[in-house]
């Protein structure tokens, strides 16, 4: 069963400061990966995807990727109060078509 | 800019009544896609659709379900009989293709009393 783990939270950060979002996953041969914010009752967003190791960067918004540790991270720079969400990260499931989502960690920026 | 929409909102109905979601996804992509996503917890895929049939299905997506794209523009997923664990709110997705990014819609929420 492949999985994908995130921390529940919430994590509480200061407006302005840098939120650390992490997610891990069991099936090394995963290929893709994707960041979806979702507010409560709403769908999920999309905000990132990566598909290779190393950074991505997307205005106040890294995607960061690293296959040998099997861990995806996002971080939000200067991070406002409308960043308050909960964030899923999913994979493509590789040779399929389903993405497969964590539990998602809900974030709070505190005003 | 293009998006996916979702109609009705919100679904209320009795438990063993059908009932029927509708998706439009957005107008160039080739792939849909239902999910599902049960009150607090992580959002489940249900069902994969192209090219006028399924591709993948999970093991939620038994035989009281079932998807349709009855025309050019809109694809349905009907459950059958509803049971109260149906509850949850249902997002249909799209992609343009295999490889590429889903987007998803706003959702219906249903409510099987």
């Amino acid at each position: 069963q492949k999985e994908v783990e995130q921390n529940s939270g919430p994590l509480s950060v200061p407006e302005g400061a840098i939120a650390s979002l992490n997610c891990t996953y069991s099936d090394r041969g995963s290929q893709s990966f994707f960041w979806y914010r979702q507010y409560s009752g709403k769908s999920p967003e999309l905000i990132m995807f990566i598909y290779s190791n190393g950074d991505k960067e997307d205005g106040r918004f890294t995607a960061q990727l690293n296959k040998a540790s099997q861990y995806v991270s996002l971080l939000i720079r200067d991070s406002q109060p409308s960043d308050s969400a909960t964030y899923l990260c999913a994979l493509g499931d590789s040779g399929t078509y389903k993405y497969i989502f964590g539990t998602g960690t809900r974030l709070k920026v505190l005003a | 800019e293009p998006e996916v929409t979702q109609t009705p909102s919100h679904q209320v109905t009795q438990m063993g009544q059908e009932v029927i979601l509708r998706c439009v996804p957005i107008s160039n992509h080739l792939y849909f896609y239902w999910y599902r996503q049960i009150l607090g917890q992580k959002v489940e895929f249900l069902v994969s659709f192209y090219n006028n049939e399924i591709s993948e299905k999970s093991e939620i997506f038994d035989d009281q379900f079932s998807v349709e794209r009855p025309d050019g523009s809109n694809f349905t997923l009907k459950i059958r009989s509803t049971k109260l664990e149906d509850s949850a709110m249902y997002f249909c997705a799209s992609s343009l293709g295999l490889a590429n990014e889903q987007f998803f819609g706003p959702g219906t929420r249903l409510t099987v009393l």
